[in-house]
């Protein structure tokens, strides 16, 4: 069976507080890794991941993937009240023929505090 | 450029009753995908649409059905509804599930609770 887990579940931080939030994963015919946010609710994509070691950043936020020991990060920076928000960390695999499924990871509940 | 459009955004129904969701994608987007979220068991998959054949399944009971129409907008139905039901049904469509980039954009939900 297909796991994705993430850790910690939930965090509280201060603004200006660098955090990382950690995924990692067991699933066949692995196809990439997304991150995405959750504010209220519709989770909004982030990054997707399909290479080791390659860094994708978007302003304060970073990511990368380790594909030999099966985990990606995601680092934030300098926080902001407005980084609190669900984080999901979602594997791609595929599931037959062009099939593509996503598995999704429990999330981490980021709260940034004034 | 609309986004993906769920009906209705909050329900409330009673055990035993069922209850039917919409999803209309982005305008384009022939695979729409089905996710319940709760609080402890987070975002699970239901099942995936595309071009009105089911192409993937979650491990849901058969209480959980869907379908896709020729428009790619697509309807769950939960019959014989149980109080474990409540969650926010979430909605996402995508340009392809083949060899795609995978990226999903999310509707808003449907918060369903059962009383």
């Amino acid at each position: 069976e297909d796991k994705v887990v993430q850790s910690p579940l939930s965090l509280v931080v201060h603004e200006g507080d660098t955090v990382t939030l950690n995924c990692s994963y067991e699933v066949t015919n692995f196809r990439s890794l997304l991150w995405y946010k959750q504010e209220k609710k519709a989770p909004t994509f982030l990054f997707m991941l399909t290479s080791s070691g390659i860094e994708k950043k978007s302003g304060r936020l970073s990511s990368i993937l380790d594909k030999k020991e099966l985990f990606s990060i995601l680092n934030i920076t300098a926080t902001q009240t407005g980084d609190s928000a669900i984080y999901l960390c979602a594997v791609g695999k595929n599931s037959g023929g062009s099939n593509y499924k996503l598995t999704f990871g429990k999330g981490t509940l980021l709260t940034v505090n004034p | 450029k609309a986004g993906v459009t769920q009906t209705p955004r909050y329900l409330i129904k009673t055990r035993g009753q069922q209850v039917t969701l919409s999803c209309s994608p982005i305008s384009g987007h022939r695979s729409v995908s089905w996710y319940q979220q709760t609080p402890g068991q987070g975002l699970q998959f239901l099942f995936e649409y595309f071009s009105e054949t089911q192409r993937n399944k979650g491990n849901f009971p058969g209480r959980f059905s869907g379908r896709q129409f020729s428009n790619s907008r697509s309807e769950m139905n939960v019959s014989t509804l149980e109080l474990g039901d409540s969650a926010l049904y979430l909605c996402a469509s995508s340009l392809d599930t083949g060899y795609g980039t995978g990226e999903l954009f999310f509707g808003e939900g449907s918060r369903l609770t059962v009383l």
